[in-house]
């Protein structure tokens, strides 16, 4: 069975730029959450979607921006890159429990996308 | 305010040296705790949940145990492949399913 799925797995920016991550999550999964990993630390969150509505945001710029399609995968956009947003992207799915019980609450991760700005 | 320690930040063990590493949380409303392990350059590979102090969950020559403060990641008989960043990371309950992540214990098995 496929797991999460992310590209691009490395990429180079200058500051300024722009950058578009994609996440394909585990078939059956409809939630999709962003977290940032600089080096020497741990995954911090960014985002969570679930059926394509917002369920959560983390302490991060409104530079960062993400979103899921109507297939469960999902995208994160940041603009203006900085030298400080070099870091292991990482995307993670999980299955939803009914009204908001995480019924089966395990997160499963990607292998990441490491952005490098330089 | 959320916090999460792991120690220690780094372990070196002999190969068949039995260790623990330690999480201490401060999470309000925890609907459960997580445990990863990390090698270098990929994502988190998911080990164990669990819900409620006292639980204790198995998995190959790991063991998680969980109180209401604390949880800890035993290690019995480690072997060289045993080497990773091991992740605590609570999760609150609520609307979202967010993780409250650690920094890690880098774990080093020497043959």
């Amino acid at each position: 069975d496929a797991g999460v799925t992310q590209s691009p797995t490395h990429l180079i920016k200058t500051r300024g730029q722009h950058v578009t991550l994609r996440c394909s999550p585990i078939s059956g999964h409809k939630s999709v959450s962003w977290y940032q990993q600089v080096l020497g630390q741990g995954p911090q969150f960014i985002f969570q979607y679930y059926e394509k509505e917002e369920r959560g945001r983390g302490n991060f710029p409104d530079r960062f921006s993400a979103r899921q399609f109507p297939n469960y995968s999902s995208e994160l956009n940041v603009n203006a890159l900085l030298l400080g947003d070099s870091a292991l992207y990482l995307c993670a799915s999980s299955l939803v429990g009914l009204a908001g019980a995480w019924s089966t609450g395990e997160l499963f991760f990607g292998e990441g996308s490491r952005l490098t700005v330089l | 305010e959320d916090q999460v320690t792991q120690s220690p930040e780094a372990l070196r063990l002999q190969e068949g040296e039995s260790s623990s590493l330690n999480c201490s949380y401060t999470v309000s409303g925890l609907r459960g705790l997580f445990w990863y392990r990390q090698d270098p350059g990929k994502g988190p590979e998911f080990l164990f949940t669990l819900y409620s102090a006292g639980e204790e969950k198995e998995k190959e020559r790991l063991k998680a145990t969980l109180t209401k403060k604390e949880s800890f990641l035993h290690i019995t008989a480690p072997k060289p492949e045993d080497s990773a960043t091991y992740l605590c990371a609570p999760q609150r309950g609520g609307a979202t399913n967010k993780l409250i992540f650690g920094t890690g214990t880098l774990l080093a098995v020497q043959p």
